[in-house]
């Protein structure tokens, strides 16, 4: 079975950092572009950021921009987000999501995770 | 700007259908979009791509109760035979070249 699975939510005070990791198993998410997206409590989604299968392009929300640093190692079958600068409005379950499109970025998404949660107070 | 708007909540009996609306920003109306369910507690799963021809391809898994369909810029879900597991959110999710946009979501209720 194909799983991508969060990991790395808890609890941090306003301005510090995290990093949450996203894990493939089941398959190669080398060969993926992969999402991120959250979901403040009783919100809906809202995209995060976004990587291609091979590192080299990114993008962000504009409300992230300049504090989370999508990233990935495709030795380890993990793609990250660096989460800098946190704020109490970045409270939120954070999925990571494969694209459906392989190599290229098609945009939608085919496969979710589970999420992980992360609490940004003092 | 490119936005999509669903109705908040939208409620059916038991094994009747249910038609579900997503509607596309002006400027915006070829778009195709994706549409996602979020049952309470757990991760959204992927149903469908929707192609503003109305063509669709159901994600693995997905049954032929769920079916997408496009008029203009609005774009459907159709759920037919209601299951009690059907109670969930539903939200559809469009994009640009790095951009993604989802609506608001639509509880559905399945009385």
């Amino acid at each position: 079975q194909v799983h991508l699975v969060e990991s790395g939510g808890g609890v941090v005070q306003p301005g510090r950092s995290l990093r949450l990791s996203c894990a493939a198993s089941g398959f190669s998410s080398t060969s993926y572009a992969i999402h991120w997206v959250c979901q403040a409590p009783g919100k809906g989604l809202e995209w995060v950021a976004s990587i291609s299968h091979d590192g080299r392009n990114k993008y962000y929300a504009d409300s992230v921009k300049g504090r989370f640093t999508i990233s990935r190692d495709n030795s380890k079958n993990t793609v990250y987000l660096q989460m800098d600068s946190l704020r109490a409005e970045d409270t939120a379950v954070y999925y990571c999501a494969r694209d459906w499109g392989g190599n290229s970025f098609y945009w939608y998404f085919d496969l979710w995770g589970r999420g992980t949660l992360v609490t940004v107070s003092s | 700007q490119l936005v999509l708007t669903q109705s908040p909540a939208a409620s059916a009996s038991l094994g009747t259908s249910v038609r579900l609306t997503c509607a596309l920003s002006s400027g915006h109306g070829s778009y195709a979009i994706a549409w996602h369910q979020q049952q309470p507690e757990k991760g959204p799963r992927y149903l469908m791509k929707l192609n503003g021809d109305g063509s669709h391809n159901n994600g693995d898994g997905i049954p032929d109760r769920f079916s997408g369909s496009s008029s203009g810029a609005e774009r459907y879900l159709t759920i037919s035979s209601l299951q009690s597991d059907d109670e969930a959110d539903y939200y559809c999710q469009t994009w640009g070249t790095g951009i993604v946009v989802f609506g608001g979501g639509t509880k559905l209720t399945v009385l």
